[in-house]
């Protein structure tokens, strides 16, 4: 079993909707969560980076920690067809972004058509 | 502030040879990491390098190594290429301290036949 899992989609919404993108983990040592974003030919972008449970906005985006359920979130409000692109979630140990390993889940495909 | 930079962008090598690729950190930036991401396994953690030395390693054969400059650029070399190793290889660079976030470049796409 993966210590993370990612549902790969693909994931077609019109353009407005909100977007519910979802990882779970195994390892209750993560306690580092980032968002990043990835368009075709591209490296992944960072998006959302958290550490405490709970929500963090920024912009049409917003960021969900639930260690407890070892759940996190990323939506996207008035998503837009520039949003396609591949979401991925990536977490750490403590200090463990500080030594460059993420641990990454599959990514999910969105697209998001006018 | 420029982004993380890799060249080439495009690789096509056969099997057997050896292959260097290169990547320039975010001004600043002290640690590089290296990941190779593939369709079915995804992003892999390869290994990470900060002040010249390596700190963390992954789960990959010896043919995969890496070094890093005194100005922090850092070069990741694959020898005894395979078929399997056909694959978007990203370098990440960050503070490589408090848990500073990771930033990615664009990847340099290696096609071994």
């Amino acid at each position: 079993q993966k210590e993370v899992e990612q549902d790969p989609g693909p994931l077609s919404v019109p353009e407005g909707a909100i977007v519910s993108l979802n990882c779970t983990y195994s390892n209750s040592a993560f306690q580092y969560f980032m968002w990043y974003r990835q368009y075709s030919r591209k490296g992944p972008e960072l998006l959302m980076y958290t550490y405490s449970s709970g929500n963090k906005e920024d912009g049409r985006f917003t960021a969900q920690v639930d260690k407890s359920s070892k759940y996190i979130s990323l939506f996207i409000r008035d998503s837009q067809p520039s949003d396609s692109a591949t979401y991925l979630c990536a977490m750490s140990p403590a200090g463990g972004t500080s030594y460059g390993k993420l641990t990454f889940g599959q990514g999910t495909i969105l697209t998001v058509h006018p | 502030k420029a982004g993380v930079t890799q060249t080439p962008r495009y690789l096509i090598k056969t099997r057997g040879q050896q292959v260097t690729l290169s990547c320039s950190p975010i001004s600043g930036h002290r640690s590089v990491s290296w990941y190779q991401q593939t369709p079915g396994q995804g992003l892999q953690f390869l290994f990470e390098y900060f002040s010249e030395t390596q700190r963390n390693k992954g789960n990959f054969p010896g043919r995969f190594s890496g070094r890093q400059f005194s100005n922090s650029r850092s070069e990741m070399n694959v020898s005894t290429l395979e078929l399997g190793d056909s694959a978007l290889y990203l370098c990440a660079s960050s503070h490589g301290q408090n848990n500073s976030p990771l930033h990615f470049g664009n990847g340099t796409r290696l096609t071994v036949t």
